[in-house]
């Protein structure tokens, strides 16, 4: 069946680099993506990356996407208390509605 | 990106009783309304999908004559637990795109922390 996992938990300390994994178990997804939820606030798309890619760069984010192994990270450059906040790393599925399959989020504290 | 509340963000209510949870599109008009949940330190689960003027389409195992889905509008989703219990406690969010979009263009309101009692 379908199934995302992530770990729970990261602790960084500020100004170092954070890297979020993510597996996945559908072959046939399209894209996947990173969401990233703050305290009180829905979830926000933060970056995606289409399945043929491997490796896509936006700013302080860097996503990498093994295909074989299923393995997705988001590693967040210089990491600021701003970026404290729950990450979900969702697979879309192909067809329908594009159904959305989500990780159980990684929570990041960022401490001085 | 575009605006999607969800209303109440928090609610306690006695086990028995139903709870309408409402989703928003507040700048453009939702034709495809997703309902997930999420237990604690569990996968954000899809519940149901549902699109304007049409029954809604839920995922195997949730039952829903227990959640009851409404999307009457074209801004306007509510999902309504029916006679709640403790084990219904969870995190619930709704999502909001036009049917045909991409997901990079649905838009999550910021969920709803049910707790029963």
């Amino acid at each position: 069946g379908e199934d995302v996992e992530q770990s729970l938990f990261l602790s960084v300390r500020e100004g170092d680099s954070s890297v979020i994994n993510c597996t996945y178990t559908d072959s046939s997804s399209t894209y996947l993506y990173w969401y990233k939820q703050e305290p009180g606030a829905g979830l926000q798309l933060l970056t995606y990356i289409f399945s043929n890619m491997d490796m896509k760069q936006d700013q302080r984010l860097t996503v990498l996407l093994n295909k074989k192994d299923k393995h997705l990270s988001l590693r967040i450059a210089d990491t600021q208390t701003g970026d404290s906040a729950i990450y979900f790393c969702a697979e879309g599925l192909s067809g329908g509605y594009n159904k959305l399959i989500f990780g159980a989020g990684t929570r990041l504290a960022v401490h001085p | 990106g575009a605006v999607v509340s969800q209303h109440p963000s928090r609610v306690i209510c006695k086990s028995g009783t139903s709870v309408k949870i409402e989703c928003r599109s507040l700048d453009f008009q939702a034709t495809t309304m997703f309902w997930y949940r999420q237990f604690p330190k569990q996968s954000l689960m899809l519940m149901a999908t549902s699109n304007e003027g049409s029954k809604a389409t839920y995922e195997q195992g949730v039952e829903k004559d227990k959640f009851l889905i409404n999307h009457a509008s074209l801004t306007l989703s509510t999902l309504t637990v029916a006679s709640a219990h403790p084990e219904d406690s969870s995190f619930y969010i709704c999502s909001a795109k036009v049917q045909g979009k991409m997901n990079t263009e649905a838009f999550f309101g910021q969920g709803t922390r049910l707790t029963v009692v």
